[in-house]
């Protein structure tokens, strides 16, 4: 089955470190890539995604992912971390032309911050 | 424009019981999609609705259905709940075929006791 892996549940950083998170798609084809956040009682919205073209995309907020088909995977970095950024991230997929708008998610990778 | 909205934004049921959920996407959003949120299993695809036509549907007991009216809303249903329905269940539209960019509604906590 046709699956997204995040390599890290729960993560803990100071203030001003470099965050990477980890995120595996299981599909050889055509993907569109996505990072979803989920700040603390809000809803989910978008950081960044990957649709083609140059594989470093960035988002808001200082996020950056890289797209490397080899290693079907999409990256999450940010150079330095704040408090702000304490939520869940989530990553996602869809698979195929994009005549589909299932989202396959990963389980999520919850960042905490410290001041 | 206004965001996704969902209705209602809790809701209490206990087993047995049916419940109905409603979306509405960002105004000229045709496309609409569900998913649900626990804690075990994380967000999982529902079903996808564009033109008031299911276009893709995931893995879900025939207990959960859905519908797109021609104003581009959407609804969902659960009958008979169980225990393990409880989630936050997600409304997410896309401007046109998905596939592209989703933007997510707050979601609707229901609880089943």
């Amino acid at each position: 089955a046709q699956s997204v892996s995040q390599h890290n549940h729960h993560v803990i950083l100071s203030e001003a470190a470099s965050l990477e998170l980890g995120c595996n798609y299981s599909y050889g084809g055509t993907v569109n890539l996505f990072w979803y956040v989920q700040y603390p009682g809000q809803h989910l919205q978008l950081l960044l995604k990957y649709f083609s073209g140059d594989p470093l995309v960035k988002g808001i907020k200082g996020f950056e992912a890289e797209f490397i088909k080899s290693k079907f995977s999409f990256n999450l970095r940010k150079p330095s971390v704040q408090w702000s950024d304490t939520a869940e991230y989530f990553c996602a997929v869809i698979h195929g032309s994009g005549n589909t708008g299932k989202l396959i998610f990963g389980q999520g990778t919850t960042l905490q911050v410290k001041p | 424009k206004a965001g996704v909205t969902q209705t209602p934004r809790y809701l209490i049921k206990t087993r047995g019981q049916q419940v109905t959920l409603s979306c509405s996407p960002i105004s000229g959003h045709r496309s609409v999609s569900w998913y649900q949120q626990t804690p075990g299993q994380g967000l999982q695809f529902l079903f996808e609705y564009f033109s008031e036509t299911q276009r893709n549907k995931g893995n879900f007991p025939g207990r959960f259905s859905g519908r797109q009216f021609s104003n581009s809303r959407s609804e969902m249903n659960v009958s008979t709940l169980e225990l393990g329905d409880s989630a936050l269940y997600l409304c997410a539209s896309s401007p046109g075929l998905a596939g592209t960019l989703q933007y997510f509604g707050p979601g609707t906590r229901l609880t089943v006791l």
